[in-house]
């Protein structure tokens, strides 16, 4: 296993354009987190998983933006008719959630995917 | 709602000087709080927690709930602590479960 991959690393993209991204977590957790970051910010809560549920979206969230898990391993992240306001980088984290276990903000990031919006 | 504030965004220190990075946070329950942090080149990964009541590579932070804060301190930098460095915060009853970050501050510990 070698941690929570990101692909693709970098995406450039024109305006109004769809773009997705993958993220395969370390195969043992089954909580996944999307999350956020802009230059200068801290990372911004998007979405979060456990197992192929989506328990928790940001309300900040637009309804371009639409996430997946659908059997419970890799998730995607998909934008629609993106808008240079999208530009960021997109970060993954998975972690474990179990009853009687206090580790399920012990996050393991990804190394992220750079959307760039022109 | 839950909110982390981080009011520096650059702390400069010298190599052997003490350190307390600042952060404070918002949130009407009982929180959970963390130190991720960011070293050039690589991932964001967990410094430390508070319940685990630990020193990691000579950093601690206790959770002082009066004054609502969670200050990182280590006695004597190192060059190797120059990262940059995000409180969070987890609700651990009706709030947002997920960590909510603060903006981050970045740690420079000059030769």
């Amino acid at each position: 296993d070698t941690g929570v991959s990101q692909n693709p690393r970098h995406k450039i993209t024109k305006r109004g354009q769809n773009v997705t991204f993958r993220c395969d977590p370390i195969s043992e957790h089954n909580r996944l987190y999307w999350y956020r970051q802009t230059l200068g910010q801290g990372p911004e809560f998007l979405t979060y998983f456990q197992n192929e549920a989506q328990l928790e979206k940001s309300r900040l969230l637009s309804d371009r933006f639409s996430a997946e898990r659908p059997k419970g391993s890799f998730s995607t992240l998909e934008i629609q008719r993106t808008e240079q306001g999208d530009s960021a980088m997109y970060l993954c984290a998975s972690s474990l959630e179990y009853a009687g276990y206090s580790g399920a903000n012990v996050l393991t990031f990804g190394a992220g995917s750079r959307l760039t919006v022109l | 709602a839950q909110r982390v504030t981080q009011p520096e965004k650059l702390l400069s220190v010298f190599k052997g000087a003490p350190v307390e990075l600042k952060c404070n946070y918002s949130y009407s329950g009982s929180p959970e709080l963390f130190w991720y942090v960011q070293y050039s080149r690589q991932r964001l990964q967990l410094l430390l927690r508070h319940i685990s009541r630990e020193s990691i590579k000579g950093f601690t932070a206790d959770l002082n709930k009066g004054e609502t804060s969670f200050h990182l301190k280590k006695p004597f930098a190192q060059e190797e602590d120059s990262a940059m460095y995000y409180c969070a915060l987890s609700g651990m009853d009706t709030g947002r479960r997920a960590l909510t970050f603060g903006s981050g501050t970045r740690l420079q510990v000059q030769p």
